[in-house]
């Protein structure tokens, strides 16, 4: 379901289950997409990365997968924990710019 | 021991005051960034410096000033503060310019303007 209150998108599962947080990406030409974590009151924080000649990227228990067709991305969180409780965003970027372009973010809520 | 860091953590303040945020980070990067997250949690990127020189400025108002007296400090300085001023400003630091490499975030400067 929705969070009225900030207007984003929520997730919620309980402990153990897999995650998977989606985004779509709007620039065709983007080359290269990031995901951050933001836990409550913190920074962002760098979980993976992919470029676009890849489809599949893993990670500590993470995976990001990129779908060029549809312009979409995901993140994958296996046996997913408490801790992993944060707001997810993804980026994209083009051609080497140093701007990157965020999506909205998923709010993630692991239910012990 | 942070890496980033940023002051003051909250700012409260009057509508056409100025203003200041400091951020510093101590992990030798020669790229920092100051970011803008509104109430709904929309990340945009404002400025980059390399090695002390704009890099990036991304139709901020002028009322911003960023200024970098050495590669381990951007300071953000906001003129004529306006209501729509209100959100949280993350400063990060990357150890090279540009997006592919991994920027560090400090945690944040929740600004108030009332």
């Amino acid at each position: 379901g929705e969070s009225v209150g900030l207007h984003l998108p929520t997730l919620s599962v309980q402990e153990g289950d897999n995650s998977i947080i989606n985004c779509a990406y709007s620039n065709s030409a983007s080359d290269y997409f990031i995901w951050y974590k933001q836990e409550s009151g913190k920074g962002p924080q760098f979980i993976i990365d992919i470029r676009s000649n890849m489809d599949k990227r893993q990670g500590q228990r993470v995976t990001v997968l990129l779908n060029k067709t549809v312009k979409h991305l995901s993140l994958q969180i296996a046996a997913t924990q408490p801790g992993d409780s944060a707001v997810y965003f993804c980026a994209e970027t083009e051609g080497g710019s140093y701007i990157p372009t965020f999506g909205r973010g998923t709010s993630l809520i692991v239910h012990p | 021991d942070t890496a980033v860091s940023q002051t003051p953590k909250y700012l409260v303040t009057q509508m056409g005051n100025d203003k200041s945020i400091k951020c510093e980070q101590n992990l030798g990067h020669d790229t920092m960034y100051w970011y803008k997250q509104d109430s709904k949690k929309f990340l945009k990127i404002m400025f980059s410096y390399n090695n002390k020189e704009l890099i990036i400025n991304e139709t901020v108002p002028n009322r911003f000033s960023p200024k970098s007296p050495d590669k381990a400090h951007l300071n953000l300085h906001i003129n004529s503060l306006e209501l729509g001023d209100s959100a949280v400003y993350f400063c990060a630091s990357s150890l090279l310019a540009g997006i592919t490499d991994t920027q560090y975030f400090g945690p944040g400067t929740r600004l108030t303007v009332l």
